[in-house]
């Protein structure tokens, strides 16, 4: 049962446009998503996050959209640089679960020169 | 002030073996939580500790235990491993129920024939 999930596994993006990364949740009790990325060799590394009180976070060139309705949240990238090739994770926990979070599988970013 | 650091790197059990990894918390953090990640998928949350005691479990059977230390420093341990134990351990750790200031480290690849 995938609470969470990231539908795309992979996007190939050019340096200077946008990347958006997609994660769609079925449990309507979360009520905090946060975005991870992931280097090779490393652990996740935390990026943004969002509660479900607001719709919209930004934190320099990252901005993350919640749509709680269609239980969908994405993570915007602009502009991307070839340094954000990576594995990023989208995450949610809710309240009273300490911070245990549910992860989706991933989506790797590849920028392009 | 050092990060997270796990040991070992890399394991390699055969099947019906006992193994412990081992993680140790950034400093000042005294919550720990454990993470399965296999090939493919994100991570999935096994246990938090929280200044020595389990603090919640996700769906895991008993065979993967764990231990905090008065130094906050952790292990997990899995008995009888099975091959589908085959994964990547990431511990990541916190002050209290921060979620979005859990520092994760490297991991354990941890390999089952």
């Amino acid at each position: 049962d995938q609470q969470v999930k990231q539908n795309s596994p992979s996007l190939s993006v050019q340096e200077g446009r946008i990347s958006i990364l997609n994660c769609d949740y079925t449990n309507s009790m979360f009520d905090y998503f946060l975005w991870y990325k992931k280097y090779p060799a490393e652990g996740p590394t935390f990026l943004i996050s969002i509660s479900s009180i607001k719709d919209k976070n930004e934190d320099g060139r990252f901005t993350v959209f919640l749509n709680k309705s269609a239980k969908h949240l994405s993570l915007h990238i602009v502009p991307s640089q070839p340094g954000d090739s990576a594995v990023y994770f989208c995450a949610a926990a809710y309240t009273g679960t300490a911070s245990k979070l549910t992860f989706g599988t991933g989506t790797r970013l590849q920028v392009t020169l | 002030e050092t990060g997270v650091t796990q040991s070992p790197t890399h394991l390699i059990k055969t099947r019906g073996q006992q193994v412990t990894l081992r993680c140790s918390s950034q400093s000042g953090h005294n919550t720990v939580s454990w993470y399965q990640q296999a090939l493919g998928q994100g991570p999935q949350f096994i246990f938090q500790y929280y200044r020595e005691e389990e603090n919640g479990r996700g769906n895991f059977p008993p065979r993967f235990s764990g231990l905090q230390f008065p130094n906050y420093s952790s292990e997990l341990n899995v008995n009888a491993l099975e091959l589908d134990d085959s994964a990547l351990y990431l511990c990541a750790s916190s002050w209290g129920d921060r979620r979005d200031e859990q520092f994760f480290g490297p991991g354990t690849r941890l390999t089952v024939l």
